[in-house]
C-alpha cells in the first residue's frame, strides 16, 4: 500500500503555462508538507499545510499555492511557469505529537521548457 | 544562511568499509536530529534520528553520534554495502516541526 502518493511522476511543460501537482496520504497523518529539490539536491521546503495552520516559506513565490480539499490531499499549483521552477517536488506528510517524522512521496519531475 | 552543514559532499567506500557523514548546526532551539537515505528516484525516507538527550543512537549497521557541545552529530554504517548506495541527509527541528535539512551526501559503496 502506498502510503504517501503523488501524480504525475513526470510533468513537462512550456513556460507560462499553469499546472497542478497533486499529493495523498493515507496514513492519517494530519500535517502535509511540499519540498523542492533542485538539480543539487537540496531540500527546501516550501509549505506546511494542517486543517488549523497554512505555514509558508517566505522565500517561495506566490505563482505557487497549496489546495488542500481534505486532510487526505494537499494538491500544489503553480501558475506562469518558469524556468528556474523546473525541479523535483515532493510531497510528505507527519502527524502529530510524531510530527519530526515525515513520510515521502516518490516525487514530481518538473520540466519547464 | 545554512543552518544545518553536511559534509562530505560525495563519498567513496569499499564493501565492508565505515562511512561516516558529519553534519554541524547552529541553532540551540533544535531538539530533534533525523538522516534521511533517498535512492535515485525515489523520495527521501526516514532512516535513523537522536534527541539531544542520549550522545548515541544505534539501529542495526546505522549508529548516530551527537555531541551537543560541539552541536555536531554525524551517521556512521558499519560494514557498508553496494545497496547503502543512495544520498543522506541529516536535519535538525525544533520550536517550528519544520526540519532544516544539510545539503546532502552522495554516498557510493564499490562491491
Amino acid at each position: 500500500d502506498t502510503a504517501v502518493s503523488q501524480t504525475p511522476k513526470y510533468l513537462v511543460t512550456q513556460m507560462g503555462n499553469d499546472k497542478s501537482i497533486k499529493c495523498e496520504q493515507n496514513l492519517g497523518h494530519d500535517t502535509m508538507y511540499w519540498y523542492k529539490q533542485d538539480s543539487k539536491k537540496f531540500l527546501k521546503i516550501m509549505f506546511s499545510y494542517n486543517n488549523k495552520e497554512l505555514i509558508i516559506n517566505e522565500t517561495v513565490p506566490n505563482r505557487f499555492s497549496p489546495k488542500s480539499p481534505d486532510k487526505a490531499h494537499l494538491n500544489l499549483h503553480i501558475n506562469s511557469l518558469e524556468l528556474g521552477d523546473s525541479a523535483v517536488y515532493f510531497c510528505a506528510s507527519s502527524q502529530a505529537g510524531y510530527r519530526y517524522e515525515q513520510y515521502f512521496g516518490p516525487g514530481t519531475r518538473l520540466t519547464v521548457t | 544562511q545554512q543552518q544545518v552543514k553536511q559534509s562530505p559532499q560525495s563519498l567513496i567506500v569499499q564493501k565492508g568499509g565505515i562511512s561516516i557523514i558529519n553534519c554541524a548546526y547552529e541553532n540551540t532551539a533544535f531538539d530533534y536530529f533525523p538522516w534521511y537515505q533517498q535512492f535515485p528516484g525515489k523520495g527521501p525516507a526516514l532512516l535513523i534520528a537522536i534527541r539531544p538527550d542520549v550522545s548515541e543512537k544505534k539501529e542495526g549497521r546505522f549508529t548516530i553520534s551527537f555531541n551537543k557541545s560541539a552541536k555536531q552529530f554525524s551517521l556512521h554504517i558499519m560494514d557498508s554495502q553496494p545497496g547503502d548506495s543512495a544520498t543522506y541527509f541529516c536535519a535538525a527541528s525544533g520550536g517550528s516541526y519544520i526540519p532544516t535539512f544539510g545539503r546532502g551526501t552522495s554516498l557510493i559503496v564499490h562491491p
